[in-house]
């Protein structure tokens, strides 16, 4: 496809679930991030990966949280044992070079809408 | 703390008329910002960005206004279409980081 690709579009978990959320970056993009955006809240930065290598997994919030990338190209999301505070938006975004924010658009999923009951 | 602060919740146009969306930021290590647009149910879009080196960048009916010693940057969008009717955010970072620090967005709407 031509964007960045999220599947599920929903989620809906009971708490206590583990739950794993994909991204499909757009071909040939180095760069993939995550955020969170929680309800009237705008996105945070989860994880960042290079390629299949994670650079930084500074904003996760927990390490209930893990985030993998293996060929360099899809990239899972997992959250284990999910919370009610998990219940959010999780955004992927694609960038074209390794160097992102400066000079180098992201492009943005739609997002998954996680539930947690 | 809030590093990138958009203190209107939303704000309310008149077709034809100027939008004028304001963020405040307080790390002074930020060097460069960004304006994301977002429709409901869709991902963010990028729509314009500067450098700290400028203090405006145009692009179209968009421009974008930075007031470094403020700490302040704006989005002014003439004329305004209702088709701009979206969540806009501000974000920003520092050092050619790839994280974008985001504010909690303004609520635009233009009316007909």
């Amino acid at each position: 496809g031509a964007g960045v690709s999220q599947s599920p579009r929903y989620k809906v978990a009971k708490r206590g679930q583990d739950v794993a959320l994909r991204c499909d970056p757009i071909s040939g993009h180095v760069s993939l991030f995550w955020y969170q955006q929680a309800l009237g809240q705008g996105p945070e930065f989860l994880t960042y990966f290079q390629n299949e290598a994670q650079l930084d997994k500074s904003g996760l919030p927990s390490d209930r949280f893990f985030a993998e990338r293996p060929e360099g190209s899809v990239s899972t999301l997992k959250i284990q044992r999910t919370q009610q505070e998990d219940s959010a938006v999780y955004l992927c975004a694609s960038s074209l070079r390794h160097r992102s924010g400066a000079n180098e658009k992201l492009f943005f999923g739609s997002g998954t809408q996680l539930s947690v009951l | 703390d809030q590093q990138v602060k958009q203190n209107s919740p939303s704000l309310s146009v008149q077709e034809g008329r100027i939008s004028i969306l304001n963020c405040d930021y307080t790390n002074s290590m930020f060097d460069y910002f960004l304006w994301y647009k977002k429709y409901p149910a869709e991902g963010p879009t990028f729509l314009i960005s500067i450098s700290s080196i400028k203090d405006k960048n145009e692009d179209g009916r968009f421009t974008v206004f930075l007031n470094k010693s403020a700490k302040h940057l704006s989005l002014h969008i003439v004329p305004s279409q209702p088709g701009d009717s979206a969540v806009y955010f501000c974000a920003a970072s520092q050092g050619g980081s790839e994280k974008l620090v985001f504010g909690k967005g303004t609520k635009l709407t233009v009316n007909p």
